[in-house]
């Protein structure tokens, strides 16, 4: 039973344009929610987070938004850039289960020159 | 200050050895969680420890596999009699206290390969 889903294995994205990354959700009682960045042979890096009482939150190229209704929510990296090329994993986390941390399967984003 | 630091970085294991894999946390945090991840999967959560204790181990599979974080010295994740399906890469994070606007901090993973 996935309870966070990054549907997309892998998105390629031109240099320069916006890469849109997609998390879908099925447990309601998440409150809080992260996006990870990860390089091969290394460990994932925290990229951006947002608590489930906002609708977005932005920090320089990256910003996510979060749709509570459709339990979904979307990283967008603007304008994207070749170091930016990495698996993304969405995580999602709940206060009564000491913030444990669930994962996404991630998604491989490539960005072409 | 030095990030989380796992070592090793690859171990390779017969069937029906131990693995030992150790995990010194970023100073002054004093939460260790383990993480596997499987080839094409996401990270699953494993076990959380503070110094001492284990809070949750709800990922831990009930055999072969254990965890400690004793008062001195790094945690380690235990696992004996390795079979060909513990081959994945397993992280380990830290983080002084987990909550809103706490991030964990991941070390580089350790990859066991079993043989």
């Amino acid at each position: 039973d996935q309870q966070v889903k990054q549907n997309s294995p892998s998105l390629s994205v031109q240099e320069g344009r916006i890469s849109i990354l997609n998390c879908d959700y099925t447990n309601s009682m998440f409150d809080y929610f992260l996006w990870y960045k990860k390089y091969p042979a290394e460990g994932p890096t925290f990229l951006i987070s947002i608590s489930s009482i906002k609708d977005k939150n932005e920090d320089g190229r990256f910003t996510v938004f979060l749709n509570k209704s459709a339990k979904h929510l979307s990283l967008h990296i603007v304008p994207s850039q070749p170091g930016d090329s990495a698996v993304y994993f969405c995580a999602a986390s709940r206060m009564d289960s000491n913030y444990q941390l669930i994962w996404g399967a991630g998604t491989k984003l490539i960005i072409k020159p | 200050n030095a990030g989380v630091m796992q070592n090793p970085r690859h171990l390779v294991r017969r069937r029906g050895q131990e693995a030992r894999l150790r995990c010194s946390p970023m100073k002054g945090h004093s939460h260790v969680y383990w993480y596997r991840q499987l080839p094409e999967e996401g990270l699953k959560f494993m076990v959380y420890l503070q110094k001492e204790n284990i809070i949750d181990e709800s990922g831990m599979p009930k055999e072969r596999f254990s965890a400690e974080f004793p008062k001195e010295g790094p945690s380690i994740l235990r696992i004996q009699q390795v079979v060909r399906g513990d081959s994945a890469a397993y992280f380990c994070a830290s983080s002084p206290q987990l909550g809103e606007n706490t991030e964990a901090f991941f070390g580089q993973g350790t990859r066991l390969t079993v043989v």
